[in-house]
């Protein structure tokens, strides 16, 4: 995950809006990805943005790409206790047939 | 259903002891993948696997190996070589093989490895 950077911790208060943020340095890479892992469990895909694309939004899911800034955010409106886990962001650079993952943000909720 | 089955959950080695990690698919998924998750280093990449019989190495095959006899499944094994095998293992697969762009990789639950 070297090549893919976020921030380790965030935490917030339940109903408030959380915002996780990836920068990635691959340009080239055709899809970004953010996962969900809940303690002790596998990932599980939440959503992804194609690359000509500078948003999209699915439920209370926002995902806002910035490809000039290599930049990639993950915004969770109305933020619930059962999404407290660990989000990752992913890319998939051309030419590798994997994902390249970022370290992970620990989201903490508060009641 | 269809997922991506990992045993055991949890397993424990003895220095010097080679193991091997089961992931099996039923979900008709040609690329296989096995990643190590540590804290705070996010998911690193072991092997991984376009198509039966073939498999590459990732960012960190130093001490691994594996095979893909059959579509279904991709054990990966931890061996003597491998210095610091304690960690979370994680395989998943994907439905296409070529080129990018790459689909939905499906993860299974986990393995956590501890070296006793």
């Amino acid at each position: 995950g070297e090549d893919v950077e976020q921030s380790l911790f965030l935490s917030v208060r339940e109903g408030d809006s959380s915002v996780i943020n990836c920068t990635y340095t691959d340009s080239s890479s055709t899809y970004l990805y953010w996962y969900k892992q809940e303690p002790g469990a596998g990932l599980q895909l939440l959503t992804y943005i194609f690359s000509n694309m500078d948003m999209k939004q699915d439920q209370r899911l926002t995902v806002l790409l910035n490809k000039k800034d290599k930049h990639l955010s993950l915004r969770i409106a109305d933020t619930q206790t059962g999404d407290s886990a660990i989000y990752f962001c992913a890319e998939s650079p051309s030419g590798r047939r994997a994902l390249t993952f970022g370290s992970g943000t620990r989201l903490q909720v508060q009641p | 259903d269809g997922g991506i089955t990992q045993s055991p959950k949890y397993l424990f080695r003895k220095e010097g002891q080679n193991v091997t990690l089961s992931c099996e698919q039923n979900l008709n998924h040609d690329a296989m993948y096995w990643y190590r998750q540590d804290p705070g280093q996010g998911l690193r990449l072991i092997y991984y696997s376009q198509i039966v019989n073939d498999f590459q190495k990732g960012d960190i095959a130093e001490g691994y190996s594996v095979s893909r006899e059959k579509k279904e499944s991709f054990p990966l094994t931890v061996t003597s070589a491998q210095k610091n095998p304690t960690a979370f293992y994680l395989c998943a697969s994907r439905p296409s093989q070529g080129p990018a762009p790459l689909t939905e990789a499906f993860f299974g639950q986990g393995t956590r490895l501890t070296v006793v």
